[in-house]
């Protein structure tokens, strides 16, 4: 298993420019999620899905959207880059254990600077 | 108030020592509670879950006082490689998580 996967690694926008962060999981997970980390800071939550066609907002989604057409991939886009939104962005899926929690399992994230 | 509270730290400890450290939560209907790693530019990584009073895994203590509402990690006999930052992770019940900022903790020859 790859477990969750991210693509790109780094990458650098200008202000007013758009793009796409694809993730993809493999471990058949329907609870995925998109997290932002500024340094110093908690994760925030973007936005997150309990399964294929199902999207929710978390705390901080202004300036990004998501779909969800697959089980296995979640791409967040980002409309009109701006400098707020350089940060560490991180996908994560989870299941329901046996005991009823949600352990999350994450992608290696991916560093985008708005210049 | 935070949802879930951290000493930031740095903890910084040599080989060997014990060093222990907690977190705070807000929500009194919090159902389990999760250790995460992070290193440095990496993403977290789940190091143990803590479902009742606490648990032990190898050299990581783990301990929950729901009446206090706060958990704490104890790393016994540090090694170098202990070195990272500890994110306390609180589930409420449904299917998201909320994370605390996180205490480094630096381990030195």
């Amino acid at each position: 298993n790859a477990g969750v996967t991210q693509t790109p690694k780094f990458r650098i926008l200008k202000i007013g420019q758009s793009m796409t962060l694809q993730c993809a999981q493999d471990m058949n997970h329907n609870y995925m999620y998109w997290y932002r980390q500024d340094p110093g800071m908690g994760l925030k939550l973007i936005y997150y899905s309990v399964g294929a066609g199902i999207t929710d907002k978390g705390e901080v989604p202004n300036g990004y959207n998501v779909s969800r057409s697959t089980t296995e991939d979640f791409p967040l886009r980002l409309e009109l880059a701006a400098p707020s939104q350089t940060s560490v962005y991180f996908c994560a899926s989870s299941y329901s254990t046996l005991r009823g929690s949600y352990e999350q399992y994450f992608g290696p994230g991916t560093r985008l600077t708005v210049t | 108030r935070k949802e879930v509270e951290q000493d930031p730290g740095p903890f910084n400890v040599p080989e060997g020592a014990t060093v222990a450290f907690n977190c705070t939560y807000s929500n009194s209907a919090s159902q389990s509670f999760f250790w995460y790693r992070q290193d440095c530019r990496k993403e977290p990584k789940l190091l143990m879950s803590v479902y009742s009073s606490g648990n032990e895994d190898g050299r990581f203590t783990a301990q929950l006082n729901r009446a206090s509402q706060y958990i704490s990690l104890l790393i016994r006999d540090s090694k170098l490689s202990d070195s990272a930052t500890y994110l306390c992770v609180v589930n409420r019940g449904d299917y998201k998580l909320s994370f605390g900022a996180g205490t480094t903790v630096t381990v030195r020859a």
